[in-house]
């Protein structure tokens, strides 16, 4: 079975341009989890969806990002306008959601903002 | 502030030595705890896990210690093999539902070395 599947998984922009990262979830599982890495916080939850709808996006770091999830096996996360400050590696995640579901991590999407 | 925390950055330990990484957490309301392994340009990957309610979760070479009153949580690997070598994320959830429908809090990762 695939797992997460991450595209792209290498992405390098300027400063100022719009950024799209796509996640293709688990077939099957019901939430959505978006995470960020980097050297100085380490990995962060963004965002996270159950059942296509955001449950909590405080981990947002500001009005730059949004994320969308139109259905079951798509989601989306923009970056718009980016800044060299958002190079890190970005990481999609599901699980079947409820009880002790594990989460399946994509490989990531190492972004780049020069 | 970081409401989970793994103060040793790195650890090497001797092949088929017992390998002990630690965890603290801050946050009270956690009730579900989880290891996860990661290599380089891969996303981390489930090793173990424990509840609230437990004390200790076994799996083979990994034992998950929780200590409540402590607030502290160890990952035991014995015994370690070259495989081993990755980065080893703690990583603990608020929510009832043990992490599957939950965000995770993640520490900031131990990189354990098994030296041959």
């Amino acid at each position: 079975d695939a797992g997460v599947i991450q595209s792209p998984r290498h992405e390098v922009t300027e400063m100022g341009q719009e950024v799209t990262l796509r996640c293709k979830p688990i077939s099957g599982h019901n939430s959505l989890f978006w995470y960020r890495q980097t050297m100085m916080r380490g990995l962060e939850l963004l965002i996270y969806f159950n059942n296509n709808v955001p449950i909590d996006d405080s981990g947002m770091p500001e009005d730059r990002f949004s994320a969308k999830m139109p259905n079951a096996s798509f989601s989306t996360l923009k970056i718009q306008p980016s800044e060299p400050r958002d190079s890190a590696v970005y990481f999609c995640a599901s699980s079947l959601g409820g009880g002790t579901g594990t989460q399946y991590f994509g490989p990531g999407t190492r972004l780049t903002v020069l | 502030d970081q409401q989970v925390k793994q103060n040793s950055p790195s650890l090497s330990v001797q092949e088929g030595r017992i390998s002990i990484l630690n965890c603290d957490y801050t946050n009270s309301m956690f009730d579900y705890f989880l290891w996860y392994k990661k290599y380089p340009a891969e996303g981390p990957t489930f090793l173990i896990s424990i509840s609230s309610i437990k004390d200790k979760n076994e799996d083979g070479r990994f034992t998950v210690f929780l200590n409540k009153s402590a607030k502290h949580l160890s990952l035991h690997i014995v015994p370690s093999q070259p495989g081993d070598s990755a980065v080893y994320f703690c990583a603990a959830s608020d929510g009832m539902s043990g992490g599957g429908a939950d965000g995770l809090t993640f520490g900031k990762g131990t990189h354990l070395i098994i030296q041959p």
